[in-house]
């Protein structure tokens, strides 16, 4: 099973920041990640699928980046409805796994 | 538009059953892979089945393997799950989705499983 591991765990930053958020494979996973937001009490929101490419929707300051084992989620600048739980997604081997999330604060 | 309603959850004791169902509508359900996701209260997202759009192919979760089973009637637009022999564990949201080339980009709002004494 291929395990994935997000960071930071919680990213504090404030409106109009730029976010980073990191999500490393523990083998190649080529482009085939995904990433979700999650807010409370609401079901996952598909953001990026295939590494970089934005799901229908989804605003430009949204985008995704790398390959193989690590990944990058980037919000160019935050809005303060993009507070909320992030998390990458793979498929291999027919078997999904999820990373365990990062949460994104308001500072 | 898509839309995906999740029932049948509810507040089971360990070790019995409860099918949960989820209501397709706004796409055509028989072109679409499906699956089942959980989340249990405070924790991150679980994979948990996944069947094909003709039901040839299912796969499970290893902590679910053998105890929960996947199905579809395309005729009626509807996902089931088959959950038998519940443990506390299993306590969780669990949420139906629309499985697209390698991303999940539907999502039902979930159903809540509770299994306790």
């Amino acid at each position: 099973e291929i395990v994935l591991t997000q960071s930071p765990a919680t990213l504090s930053l404030s409106p109009g920041e730029r976010a980073t958020l990191s999500c490393r494979a523990s083998q190649s996973v080529s482009s085939y990640l995904a990433w979700y937001q999650q807010k409370p009490g609401q079901a996952p929101r598909l953001l990026i699928y295939d590494a970089s490419n934005r799901a229908t929707g989804i605003p430009a300051r949204f985008s995704g980046s790398g390959s193989g084992t690590d990944f990058t989620l980037t919000i160019s600048s935050l809005e303060p409805e993009d507070f909320a739980v992030y998390y990458c997604q793979q498929r291999s081997n027919w078997a999904i796994t999820f990373g365990q999330g990062t949460r994104l604060e308001i500072k | 538009q898509v839309q995906l309603v999740e029932s049948g959850g509810g507040l089971v004791k360990p070790g019995g059953s409860l099918r949960l169902s989820c209501a397709a509508s706004g796409f055509t359900f028989s072109d679409y892979y499906m699956s089942w996701i959980r989340q249990a209260p405070g924790k991150g997202l679980e994979w948990v089945s996944y069947i094909s759009s003709s039901s040839s192919y299912t796969n499970y979760a290893d902590s679910v393997k053998g105890r929960f089973t996947i199905s579809r009637d395309n005729a009626k637009n509807s996902l089931y799950l088959q959950m038998n022999s519940l443990r506390a564990e299993d306590t969780a949201v669990y949420y139906c989705a629309r499985w697209l080339l390698r991303r999940f980009d539907y999502w039902g709002q979930g159903t809540l499983v509770t299994v306790s004494s």
